[in-house]
């Protein structure tokens, strides 16, 4: 059982938009700490996505963005490609007794 | 660039010990701290700890506590995992990340990201 909820999977066709949430709870991303999502394509290492809930790193596009509202986090992508088919994870701090860094279980994205 | 790049993959025996390495470059190394997060077959993302490259300090998730060490050796930029009494459930990708621990003392915690990640080290414990 993850901190962070994610839904295991979410489906599109090519040039959607689809979004990916992530809910959390009072002491993780409802206390204000920041989420970052990761991409982790089929049989590779995740790579980060988004860092600080909606900052791109370079070389990721910007059909790709982030947002925060209360306790949950969503990451969207819009123009969906089918090179966009991959797990997505999100990820914060939490601090509640024994917690610290906590991930998502992931969402599977399948491109139709 | 900058890069962490892993060990090779590892089969063990129930009840062995695993060492895992993780070589970085392209960064100072002792800015930094590494973070250790591993995968299930099939399964989600899941911390295991963290070491700082500066002074070593450690952070362990309390369900390896008992049997993990992170270590780091300045000299080759290199930081190491090790897990001991391995069970067949341990059988994971290993990856290693960094992970500069930025401090927020507002919210009194972390708030930064883990990148880059190494390319993960497959450990398969069985007999």
């Amino acid at each position: 059982q993850s901190v962070l909820t994610q839904p295991p999977s979410v489906s599109g066709v090519p040039g959607q938009r689809v979004t990916f949430s992530c809910t959390g709870s009072s002491s993780n991303i409802g206390a204000g700490f920041d989420v970052h999502w990761y991409q982790q394509l089929p049989g590779t290492a995740p790579r980060l996505l988004i860092y600080g809930n909606n900052n791109r790193p370079s070389g990721v596009p910007d059909r790709f963005s982030g947002s925060t509202s209360g306790t949950s986090a969503s990451l969207a992508i819009t123009g969906l490609q089918s090179e966009d088919e991959a797990d997505y994870y999100c990820h914060s701090y939490d601090k509640s007794l024994g917690g610290f860094w906590v991930f998502g279980g992931g969402t599977k994205l399948t491109v139709l | 660039q900058v890069q962490l790049v892993q060990s090779g993959p590892e089969v063990k025996q129930p009840g062995a010990s695993v060492k895992v390495s993780c070589k970085a470059s392209g960064y100072t190394f002792t800015n930094y701290g590494i973070s250790w997060v591993r995968q299930a077959p099939g399964q989600g993302l899941e911390w295991m700890g963290y070491i700082s490259a500066y002074n070593g300090k450690t952070k362990y998730e309390q369900k390896f506590r008992d049997r993990v060490t992170m270590t780091t050796d300045t000299s080759t930029r290199t930081a190491h995992m090790e897990l001991r009494s391995l069970r067949s459930d341990d059988t994971a990708v290993y990856y290693c990340a960094r992970d500069m621990l930025q401090w927020d003392p507002v919210l009194e915690g972390y708030t930064n990201s883990f990148d880059p990640w190494g390319q993960g080290t497959l450990v398969t414990v069985s007999s």
